[in-house]
């Protein structure tokens, strides 16, 4: 157990839907990361943030949004799903005291 | 920018046998470490192993282990002992210094091991 907890672990959207992917970090760990995982583009950094604050942004779509929250648990959004957004989301968190991400179990969605 | 690339899209070992995985990248800093993670079926993202640029000794973890070649800049892993948990896919990583940033990431190796 990373102690990244993501929920929920699957998802079943239509295309067109919104839906929002969940994230609480390792305790005491202030950065979360966003990471996209898809048979086509392998696994790619979407965005980060860093105790509350937008850190560093990837290839994150414009359809696609964060924020981390004062408690520090971070919620990512995709709107305006597309088939081609079906992938394994996955957050990670790390602490400014070590330099390893610690990843959750991932979200799989399904857009259909 | 930073690349990182895994040239070996498979392999596969014997049990007890050793498998060397490779990874080279591409940076210009010089601060910066490397990550070997492991992806079992569960999906789940696990580290395996870590080395920091500035050290020159390779890192080990138990039957793990990394030959890291700044200059060439490469960076592999050796499994020793190989067992049939060690099957799945890993991914070398690349992270440039400082807290902030992200990890990028290679293609992946799929390793399968024959009992």
């Amino acid at each position: 157990d990373s102690g990244v907890t993501q929920t929920p672990k699957h998802l079943i959207t239509a295309t067109g839907q919104r839906v929002t992917l969940r994230c609480s970090p390792r305790s005491g760990d202030l950065s979360v990361y966003w990471y996209q995982q898809s048979l086509d583009q392998g696994l790619q950094f979407l965005i980060q943030y860093y105790n509350g604050e937008e850190r560093a942004k990837g290839n994150i779509l414009e359809r696609f949004s964060a924020q981390q929250f004062p408690d520090l648990h971070s919620e990512l959004n995709l709107s305006s799903l597309e088939l081609g957004d079906s992938a394994l989301y996955f957050c990670a968190s790390s602490s400014d005291l070590n330099t390893e991400a610690f990843f959750g179990q991932g979200t799989r969605l399904t857009v259909v | 920018a930073q690349t990182v690339t895994q040239s070996q899209p498979e392999m596969s070992v014997q049990e007890a046998e050793t498998v060397t995985l490779s990874c080279t990248y591409d940076t210009s800093e010089s601060d910066y470490y490397l990550f070997w993670y492991k992806q079992p079926p569960s999906r789940q993202m696990i580290l395996v192993i870590r080395q920091e640029a500035y050290k020159q000794q390779n890192a080990t973890e138990n039957r793990f282990s990394v030959n890291f070649q700044k200059a060439a800049k490469s960076f592999s892993l050796k499994i020793s002992d190989s067992q049939l948990g060690d099957a799945a896919m890993y991914f070398c990583a690349y992270r440039r210094g400082g807290a902030t940033n992200k990890l990028i990431f290679g293609t992946g190796t799929l390793l399968a091991v024959q009992p």
